[in-house]
Parts: C-alpha cells; sequence; structure tokens
C-alpha cells in the first residue's frame, strides 16, 4: 500500500546541473501533478498531467519538463538548475473519472531540493 | 484568479483549549474545499472535501464547516499530538485536479 513515492528524500545540486525527480502512484489514479512549496507560499502547481501522454503547466512552469509516459509515473526534471529551485518538491496524484466528487489529492513525502 | 487566504498564521494553544482556523477564498466556481494536515518533513495528509455551503464533516477532534466565501477547521480540546500545520486548499470548477493552496496556518499544542 505504497500511494505516492517520491524519490530522492534530499538531493543537493550545483547551479546548471540538471537531475530528474522521481515519482510513481500505484492507485491508478489518472491526474497527477507536481507543487513546490515555499516558506510562507504554500503549495503551487508546477506541471500537471490529466492521463499518459498529457501534460500542461501549472502556476510556475519556467526551468522545469515533465512527461507522463505510463498511468503510474510522472517525473519532474530540472533542465539546468538555478538556486532559486531551491525548495521542497511535492508529487501529489488523484482520481478524475469518479466524478466531481472523491478527488481529494494523495501526496508524496517530499523531496528537499538545495541549489548551491 | 482563485485566492485562498489562511489566518492565524500560527496559533498557539493549551491542551484542552479549543480553537478555530479560518480559510477565506475566492474562486470563480467551487468543486472543493479541502483540508490538509501537514507534519514537518511530511507531505500534505488528506482531512477533509467540502462541497457546497452548509456542509460540515467531522474526524476525532476536527471539525470542517463551509461558507460560501470561507471555511472555518475547528479543534475541540486539542492534544499535543495535533500539532501541525493546516493547509486549506480549493478546486475550481474550470480547473479539474488544480489545487490553489493558501500557505497554511501553524498550529502548536502544549501540554
Amino acid at each position: 500500500n505504497a500511494g505516492v513515492t517520491q524519490t530522492p528524500k534530499f538531493q543537493v545540486l550545483k547551479t546548471g546541473q540538471s537531475m530528474t525527480l522521481q515519482c510513481a502512484q500505484d492507485m491508478n489514479h489518472e491526474y497527477m501533478s507536481w507543487y513546490r512549496q515555499d516558506p510562507g507560499m504554500g503549495l503551487r502547481l508546477i506541471h500537471y498531467s490529466v492521463g499518459a501522454g498529457i501534460t500542461d503547466q501549472g502556476e510556475v512552469p519556467n526551468g522545469y519538463n515533465v512527461s507522463r509516459s505510463t498511468t503510474e509515473d510522472f517525473p519532474l526534471r530540472l533542465l539546468s538548475a538555478a538556486p532559486s529551485q531551491t525548495s521542497v518538491y511535492f508529487c501529489a496524484s488523484s482520481r478524475t473519472r469518479a466524478g466531481p466528487r472523491n478527488t481529494e489529492a494523495f501526496f508524496g513525502q517530499g523531496t528537499r531540493l538545495t541549489v548551491v | 484568479e482563485d485566492q485562498v487566504t489562511q489566518s492565524p498564521e500560527a496559533l498557539r494553544l493549551q491542551e484542552g483549549e479549543s480553537s478555530s482556523l479560518n480559510c477565506s477564498y475566492t474562486v470563480s466556481g467551487l468543486r472543493g474545499l479541502f483540508w490538509y494536515r501537514q507534519d514537518p518533513g511530511k507531505g500534505p495528509e488528506f482531512l477533509f472535501t467540502l462541497y457546497s455551503a452548509g456542509e460540515e464533516k467531522e474526524k476525532e477532534r476536527l471539525k470542517a464547516t463551509l461558507t460560501k466565501k470561507e471555511s472555518f477547521l475547528h479543534i475541540t480540546a486539542p492534544k499535543p499530538e495535533d500539532s501541525a500545520t493546516y493547509l486549506c486548499a480549493v478546486q475550481a470548477t474550470d480547473s479539474w485536479g488544480k489545487l490553489q493552496f493558501g500557505a497554511g496556518t501553524q498550529v502548536v499544542v502544549t501540554p
């Protein structure tokens, strides 16, 4: 009963490096999303996907890339890390085909990223 | 633009001292309002969804209510284990799946 699994839990990058944050869910949810959480600002949506092969931008997409080749996986790529991307990143998944209700999102444990 | 404002930013309570957290929102059309609990170093944990004004949901010492402009999370006779950050989020009818979060209320309950 894993739910949403994120790896790694912690990462330090140098400015300009690239990396991929992994996210996997085992609940057969159609909808997956990535948020970043910064002090005093709440969680902000980076990218989301409503199903395999379909992705779209959220509120703060610049500097990030996503793809969704399977229902289970939704990796987030940092193309060229910058200090402004230092944050805690959360992946979430939820149902959409259950109708207008029961669409609560389930979150992973987060990846704490520091860019130096 | 959808907006969510939570107050207060922080709340310190004595064990057993009941209080309420506020979540004010503006959204074009509300599909749902969600409350989450977040412990330090962890991801948000789902608590409640409210769909229409007048709706109430309860879980142990927590009770969430909803009006057309705000939601309240009432904590009755809190215990130290209720210490956490409580997050409010709204989902608009034209933003399927997307959540707009408030900044959260950090609650500390002392024995």
